[in-house]
């Protein structure tokens, strides 16, 4: 099976400042296709998970602008310009080209 | 509105069994893939079971041959006959559209103790 491995786990991160999460797989995300089919989530606390970013880059309806994905192949980046109040829980990567599908160990984003 | 909302979670006694229901609206369902994904106390996200637009079904590892996905497209309704349950199946498990997930519900609580 494929494995997603995320860094860092933990990311205190202090309002305002930028915030970087790492997704990396262990095979490539490419699929036949031509489509990388790499998504992010978000999960605050005591909710259900929210799709951010699907297909690496694309953010879905409502979520900020300051929320932005990256990457190719098997190295992937999710990007917070400036972290809010509101950005606290915990972020997961998850491939969806390979079965079975595998999601990241998941960050946990705090405010310091 | 996408809507998703499932029921059916409860306790359990290991060796048991439980069906999940996930009632959908706002869409044509029968046109999406639909996914099951558990979340065990304090962990993370566990992928578990897709159907796809051709009721054609993927299992993980360790729920094949125990757990059955299926759809009934007449009452918009994704299921997941859970048999054989362990106490490692205990999570909440959710329902998510579509082979990206792109809108979830809000998760039933399945417990397996004796």
């Amino acid at each position: 099976d494929g494995v997603m491995t995320q860094s860092p786990l933990s990311l205190p991160v202090t309002l305002g400042q930028p915030a970087s999460i790492s997704c990396r797989s262990s095979q490539s995300l490419v699929y036949s296709d031509g489509n990388t089919y790499l998504n992010w989530f978000q999960q605050r606390p005591g909710q259900s998970p929210r799709r951010l970013i699907y297909k690496v880059s694309n953010r879905d309806s409502g979520v900020p602008d300051r929320f932005s994905g990256s990457g190719s192949g098997t190295d992937f980046t999710l990007n917070i310009s400036r972290v809010e109040t509101e950005d606290v829980g915990v972020y997961y990567c998850m491939q969806g080209t390979h079965w079975p599908r595998t999601f990241g160990q998941g960050t946990k984003l705090e405010i310091k | 509105e996408v809507q998703l909302l499932e029921s059916g979670g409860g306790l359990v006694q290991p060796g048991g069994s439980l069906r999940l229901s996930c009632a959908a609206s706002g869409f044509t369902f029968s046109s999406y893939a639909m996914i099951w994904v558990r979340q065990a106390p304090g962990k993370g996200l566990e992928w578990v079971s897709t159907i796809n637009s051709g009721d054609v079904t993927y299992y993980a590892g360790s729920v094949k041959g125990r757990f059955t996905i299926s759809r009934d497209t007449s009452k918009n309704t994704l299921y997941l006959q859970m048999n054989s349950l362990r106490a490692e199946d205990t999570a909440v498990y959710y329902c998510a559209r579509t082979h990206q997930l792109d809108y979830w519900g809000q998760g039933t609580q399945v417990t397996v103790s004796s």
